[in-house]
């Protein structure tokens, strides 16, 4: 069975802090690994895909890593913009596979 | 250009009653899923179309919940006698192609607002 593990559970950062979320992973086979932002009230939106290990994606101040058993989603200077809830998930690979498998997500909240 | 629309936003119904959901995917989108969300949790895979095809069901968890794609586009999500367990955010997602095309970078989910849906 496919498992996604994020931590914290909850950040709180002073605006310009960097820091980093971790998305812990077992899967037999990785299709994907799938970062989004959920805001409150909000569907997830997008922000990265990443397929190997070693991959590196950035937008603005977010950076995705993936290793062979965890992503990371770095945020550089984090701004009170940034706060919300980021979702980890994987696709695993083979035929007859469709779904995400969604971690429980990392609430962060940036203080001013 | 629009992206997926959900209606209502939400719902309120008694227990035992019959509600249906409604996404509408972006133009051209073949791929069309729903999720299910629990507060604190992340969102669980429902079901998956490819075209007017329910391609994969596996994670409705019983049979008072069904779901349709008749034209290959919009999609109904229904749920018969429902219970207050049923009580969370419904997701709709969709993408250009399912995820198991070859080839190409992945297929990206786009998902809508969400119904949230509270029984009573």
């Amino acid at each position: 069975e496919d498992q996604v593990t994020q931590s914290p559970e909850a950040l709180r950062l002073q605006e310009g802090e960097s820091s980093s979320l971790n998305c812990s992973y077992t899967v037999s086979g990785l299709r994907g690994l799938f970062w989004y932002r959920q805001d409150p009230g909000k569907g997830p939106e997008f922000l990265f895909t990443l397929y190997s290990a070693g991959e590196e994606k950035e937008k603005e101040r977010l950076k995705a890593t993936l290793t062979k058993k965890e992503s990371f989603l770095h945020i550089t200077a984090p701004k009170p913009e940034d706060s919300a809830t980021y979702l980890c998930a994987v696709h695993r690979s083979g035929a007859g596979s469709y779904q995400l498998t969604f971690g429980k997500g990392t609430k962060l909240s940036v203080i001013p | 250009g629009a992206g997926v629309s959900q209606t209502p936003s939400n719902k309120v119904t008694e227990k035992g009653k019959y509600v249906e959901l409604r996404c509408d995917p972006i133009s051209g989108h073949t791929a069309l899923y729903w999720y299910r969300q629990s507060l604190g949790q992340g969102p669980e895979f429902l079901i998956y179309f490819q075209g007017t095809g329910a391609a994969d069901d596996s994670g409705l968890p019983n049979d008072r919940f069904f779901a349709v794609r008749p034209e290959g586009s919009v999609s109904t999500l229904k749920i018969q006698r429902t219970e207050r367990g049923d009580s969370a955010v419904y997701l709709c997602a969709s993408s250009p192609r399912g995820l198991l095309s070859s080839g190409s970078l992945g297929d990206t989910q786009y998902f809508g607002p969400g119904t949230r849906l509270t029984v009573l």
